[in-house]
């Protein structure tokens, strides 16, 4: 199947910004997804933007999407110790199902 | 409106015992997708049924595993003979319309424990 690869972990400070990448391969993604999962939790869907588009803004929030080189990112402003979670990447082309990465940990410090 | 339930949260069970998962989608929507979730891992899909039919099930083991979504009531994930490798979190998301011109929306997961 197509491939979703994300960084593990990352570690940042409480207040920096925090940016988590993803690359894709599918180049028939249609959508590309963020969700955020904390322990023993579901997945809880940030954003999403759809493949003709480069950018989308939603508060502290900015994907950015490079489709010529399938990379995605998310950038979280003011990273709180409660942005504390597994960030997972996904997409879906022109089946049904989502296509996920095996998420990247994201530890705040304070 | 009440999001993706799945009940029960929390499942044990003993090798050769059979584990029956639910899942009641979002008010409205009729598109209901399985996935799993091994430890460490990212969700894999399973099967995707609307009301009454399996449109898709390419990501379920062959034997053991079933799906169903009834007219009336919630999806049903079944595994019959459970072994050590079922153990893992199951997720139900539901979507209003087909994936692509909607969202899917995740439940809790059911945790499920072979002993």
């Amino acid at each position: 199947g197509e491939d979703v690869e994300q960084s593990l972990f990352l570690s940042v400070r409480e207040g920096d910004s925090s940016v988590i990448n993803c690359t894709y391969t599918d180049s028939s993604s249609t959508y590309l997804y963020w969700y955020k999962q904390e322990p023993g939790a579901g997945l809880q869907l940030l954003t999403y933007i759809f493949s003709n588009m480069d950018m989308k803004q939603d508060q502290r929030l900015t994907v950015l999407l490079n489709k010529k080189d399938k990379h995605l990112s998310l950038r979280i402003a003011d990273t709180q110790t409660g942005d504390s979670a597994i960030y997972f990447c996904a997409e879906i082309g022109s089946g049904y199902a989502l296509n996920f990465g095996k998420g990247t940990s994201l530890l705040v410090t304070p | 409106n009440a999001g993706v339930m799945q009940n029960p949260r929390h499942l044990v069970r003993r090798r050769g015992q059979e584990a029956r998962l639910r899942c009641s989608p979002m008010k409205g929507h009729s598109h209901v997708y399985w996935y799993r979730q091994l430890p460490e891992e990212g969700l894999k899909f399973m099967v995707y049924l609307q009301k009454e039919n399996i449109i898709d099930e390419s990501g379920m083991p062959k034997e053991r595993f079933s799906a169903e979504f009834p007219k009336e009531g919630p999806s049903i994930l079944r595994i019959q003979q459970v072994v050590r490798g079922d153990s893992a979190a199951y997720f139900c998301a539901s979507s209003r319309d087909r994936l692509g011109t909607d969202t899917q929306y995740f439940g809790p997961g059911t945790r499920l424990t072979v002993l």
